[in-house]
């Protein structure tokens, strides 16, 4: 079965500080991996996604994950955060094949301080 | 513009009651889902539908039923409102032979 886990529940960081969220996957091939943010009482925003290729990616709103095999891991980064990042975010794994489901880690929720 | 769009937004009601929540995307998309969000922002499949045919079904209480009457809607129809189904419920699609989702931007339901 696949499992995502993100291990930090609540994350603090500074205004201009860098950021990293950690997520980690179980699956038995190479998952096709999301990060996702909810922003308070909005719905879910597609941050970037990794497929295949290159184990960097580049996202909107200058975010970056690195898709690590030997890890298992496909972690979150921004150089320096900016007050409207403050918001819940969710990394997610699709196995593919018929049914294309995403499984969600049960998110970080990351707090900015001025 | 809103490529995935839900109604309504906001649902308050009381139980025992029986609601619907409407999906319509305008992407082309040949997939929709249903999400649940509980309380602690856990994320969980409900169902999929593929061009108007169910195809995932995670063992979610026979009181609630999808509808798709074409490919663009996705309708979710809960029977008998109990206090547990209060959550945000998430409309996503995506083109079958890709596998990235889009969202909606949920629907509120609290049970009294």
């Amino acid at each position: 079965a696949q499992s995502v886990t993100q291990p930090d529940i609540h994350i603090t960081v500074s205004e201009g500080a860098s950021l990293e969220l950690r997520c980690n996957y179980s699956y038995g091939a190479t998952p096709y991996l999301f990060w996702y943010v909810q922003s308070p009482g909005q719905g879910l925003q597609l941050l970037l996604k990794y497929f295949s290729g290159d184990t960097l990616v580049q996202g909107i709103k200058g975010f970056e994950a690195e898709f690590k095999r030997s890890q298992s891991s496909f972690n979150l980064r921004k150089p320096s955060v900016h007050w409207s990042d403050a918001a819940e975010y969710f990394c997610a794994l699709n196995s593919g094949g018929s049914n294309y489901k995403l499984t969600f880690g049960k998110g970080t929720l990351l707090t900015v301080n001025p | 513009d809103t490529a995935v769009s839900q109604t309504p937004k906001y649902l308050v009601t009381q139980m025992g009651n029986d609601k619907s929540i409407k999906c319509e995307q305008n992407l082309g998309h040949d997939t929709m889902y249903w999400y649940k969000q509980d309380s602690k922002k856990f994320l969980k499949i409900m169902f999929s539908y593929n061009n108007k045919e169910l195809i995932i079904n995670e063992t979610v209480p026979n009181r609630f039923s999808p509808k798709s009457p074409d490919k663009a809607h996705l309708n979710l129809h809960i029977n008998s409102l109990e206090l547990g189904d209060s959550a945000v419920y998430f409309c996503a699609s995506s083109q079958v032979t890709q596998e990235t989702q889009y969202f909606g931007p949920g629907t509120r339901l609290l049970v009294l």
